[in-house]
């Protein structure tokens, strides 16, 4: 079983959609939780992140994390086209020289 | 502008040819990192490195080498390069007192024959 699952998608939704884009994880020890977009031909850049358990919002994005269930969401409001890209959920331990372990990634569409 | 140089974007080579990947940050980052990234196998660490002269393996180091001689630069070393490491490679910096963000070069897409 790998540490953390991603549905790999493709998601396709229309635009003004809401999205929910979702991991689960297996480690307990995890306390810091990422979401990183990939567009398509580039590197991955932090979106959110999110210590411990609650909620985050910014802007259209919102990030959710249960530590009960070892389960975290992304929420993307009025989502546009230019939100399609590959979203990536990542998780560490502890901050500094930790390990980041990474889903999968999921596929995300908004059709115009 | 902050960022994590990769060169180059795109390579094709042949099996046993050896090739190295250059990776530069301008950012002061004690941590760099490499990282492939496979279709369904997402983001897979090769290996770490936490400051000068101090590098250690990550999930998949088989076939790799790396060095850091240098803080801003951290090359990924392929001797004998064989068609499972046809990939897409990413490099990596952090700023360990700094919080969690990993910023990620553009990509290296190898292609091994």
């Amino acid at each position: 079983q790998k540490e953390v699952e991603q549905d790999p998608g493709p998601l396709s939704v229309p635009e003004g959609a809401i999205v929910s884009l979702n991991c689960t994880y297996s480690n307990s020890a995890f306390q810091y939780f990422m979401w990183y977009r990939q567009y398509s031909r580039k590197g991955p850049e932090l979106l959110m992140y999110t210590y411990s358990s609650g909620n985050k919002e910014d802007g259209r994005f919102t990030a959710q994390v249960d530590k009960s269930s070892k389960y975290i969401s992304l929420f993307i409001r009025d989502s546009q086209p230019s939100d399609s890209a590959t979203y990536l959920c990542a998780m560490s331990v502890r901050g500094g020289y930790q390990k980041v372990t990474f889903g999968t990634g999921t596929k995300l569409q908004v059709i115009p | 502008e902050a960022q994590v140089t990769q060169n180059p974007r795109y390579l094709i080579t042949v099996t046993g040819k050896k090739l190295t990947v250059t990776c530069s940050q301008n950012m002061n980052h004690e941590y760099m990192s490499w990282y492939r990234q496979d279709p369904g196998l997402g983001l897979r660490q090769i290996y770490y490195s936490m400051n000068v002269e101090v590098t250690d393996k990550g999930d998949v180091p088989e076939g790799y080498k790396v060095s850091r001689k240098e803080k801003r630069n951290f090359p990924l070393i392929l001797e004998s390069p064989s068609p499972n490491q046809t990939s897409l490679y990413f490099c990596a910096s952090r700023d360990t007192a700094g919080g969690e963000k990993l910023f990620f070069g553009s990509g290296t897409q190898l292609s091994v024959l």
